[in-house]
């Protein structure tokens, strides 16, 4: 079975510093990979995912992600964080099965306060 | 929002009842799925379905049950059996390109 692991728990920064927040997974054959985002009081929003090709991905809102196989990390980053980026941050993969359609296992979340 | 939607937002049960939590999709996705979510612990699958009248078992399906007798609705059950059902659920709809998730609902047992 796969495993994600997010190291940073929380994480607190001040509005225009980079952010990076590290992912690893463990698994022993093809994944796709995400980073969903909740932002308080609403619905859990999909920020960026990877499948395969370029392994720089952008998302939405200035994020990126870098897959790195010999890593296996998918870590996210932002070069200007703002205030409104304030959320929960969620790492997630999936093993690739050609189409089909299981579930994500998630990594326990990151926590983020970006401090005005 | 992403057409999916759950009822009611805010649960309250006894110990030992069951209790049905409601999930509808206006998306048209075969997919369906359940996570649980619980602080500081991210995410947990507790059962899929992929097509109607079929679904699996997640990570952590132990004291729950679930149907999918239409596309667009799958409801989940949580039973006596689950030992700390108190938790926040969230539904979600999609395929293995993404999935969509619901508001949630936050069920508490007292």
């Amino acid at each position: 079975a796969q495993s994600v692991s997010q190291h940073n728990h929380h994480v607190i920064l001040s509005e225009a510093a980079s952010l990076e927040l590290g992912c690893n997974y463990s698994y022993g054959g093809t994944v796709n990979l995400f980073w969903y985002v909740q932002y308080p009081g609403q619905h859990l929003q999909l920020l960026l995912k990877y499948f395969s090709g370029d392994p720089l991905v952008k998302g939405i809102k200035g994020f990126e992600a870098e897959f790195i196989k010999s890593k296996f990390s998918f870590n996210l980053r932002k070069p200007s964080v703002q205030w409104s980026d304030t959320a929960e941050y969620f790492c997630a993969v999936t093993p690739y099965s050609g189409g089909g359609a299981d579930g994500l296992t998630f990594g326990k979340g990151t926590h983020l306060i970006i401090q005005p | 929002d992403g057409g999916i939607t759950q009822s009611p937002k805010y649960l309250f049960r006894k110990e030992g009842q069951n209790v049905t939590l409601s999930c509808e999709q206006n998306l048209n996705h075969d997919a369906m799925y359940w996570y649980r979510q619980d602080p500081g612990q991210g995410l947990r699958l507790i059962y899929y379905s992929q097509i109607v009248n079929d679904f699996q078992k997640g990570d952590i399906a132990e004291g729950y049950s679930v149907s999918r007798e239409k596309k667009e609705s799958f409801p989940l059950t949580v039973t006596s059996a689950q030992k700390n059902p108190t938790a926040f659920y969230l539904c979600a709809g999609g395929s293995y390109n993404e999935q969509f998730f619901g508001p949630g609902t936050r069920l508490t047992v007292l």
